[in-house]
């Protein structure tokens, strides 16, 4: 396991349903990313926050609303969603720095989620 | 046409042999390479990583990329059943550009 935590490993929701998602990274990186992995489909990014600002929205829909309250976590908050939604939901972090081979992503196992 | 292409398989090869896995790329602003192994229902781990052209090789692990034909390969000798999961290639453009394009994935069986 990398130092990349998250919780709950699996979901299941309505689509009237409210969740959220939680990513905690224990390696001193100041970078989070959300993506979305479906089968038989590139890894797609969703969001990046660097230094607790997002940089990045990469057109997500607006029933994935991201929160990221300090360097360490990153949230997902999830509401109406829809069954294509279902999909693994990875965090992942980074070290912002000086050097390009530090800028190296390293992911968490993930959230399997299911909208029925 | 996608930006990083890659064959999803399923690849099936007895152990000890060699494994060659493929990416190749239309982006010649990349600059970065990556390839992530994930195993089933885990995250991916950053298996190599290597900047622009060259080999780098890593125990039974070789990367290879050819920027001139937007190419990169990862070879695997000596293939062992541990190694049986999905192979992902990753790459970025320059420094300070977070943003990584991934491949679909490589699903990879080595048989006993």
């Amino acid at each position: 396991e990398t130092g990349v935590t998250q919780t709950p490993r699996h979901l299941v929701m309505g689509m009237t349903n409210k969740k959220s998602l939680k990513c905690e990274q224990h390696l001193g990186h100041n970078a989070m990313y959300w993506y979305k992995q479906s089968a038989k489909k590139p890894l797609e990014l969703m969001f990046v926050y660097n230094f607790k600002e997002q940089t990045e929205n990469n057109s997500v829909p607006s029933r994935f609303s991201p929160e990221c309250p300090n360097s360490s976590h990153l949230f997902l908050h999830l509401h109406t969603l829809q069954p294509e939604d279902s999909a693994l939901y990875l965090c992942a972090s980074s070290r912002s720095s000086g050097s390009p081979h530090q800028e190296t992503q390293y992911f968490g196992p993930g959230t399997r989620l299911l909208v029925l | 046409q996608k930006e990083v292409e890659q064959d999803p398989g399923p690849l099936s090869v007895p152990e000890g042999a060699i494994v060659s896995l493929n990416c190749t790329y239309s982006n010649s602003a990349f600059q970065y390479f990556m390839w992530y192994r994930q195993y089933s229902r885990k995250g991916p781990e950053l298996l190599m990583y290597t900047y622009s052209s060259g080999n780098k090789e890593d125990g039974r692990f070789t990367a290879q990329v050819d920027k001139s034909s937007k190419y990169i390969s990862l070879f695997i000798r000596d293939s062992q059943p541990s190694d049986s999961a999905t192979y992902l290639c990753a790459m970025r453009a320059g420094f300070g550009n977070e943003k990584l394009t991934f491949g679909t994935g490589t699903r990879l069986t080595i048989i006993p």
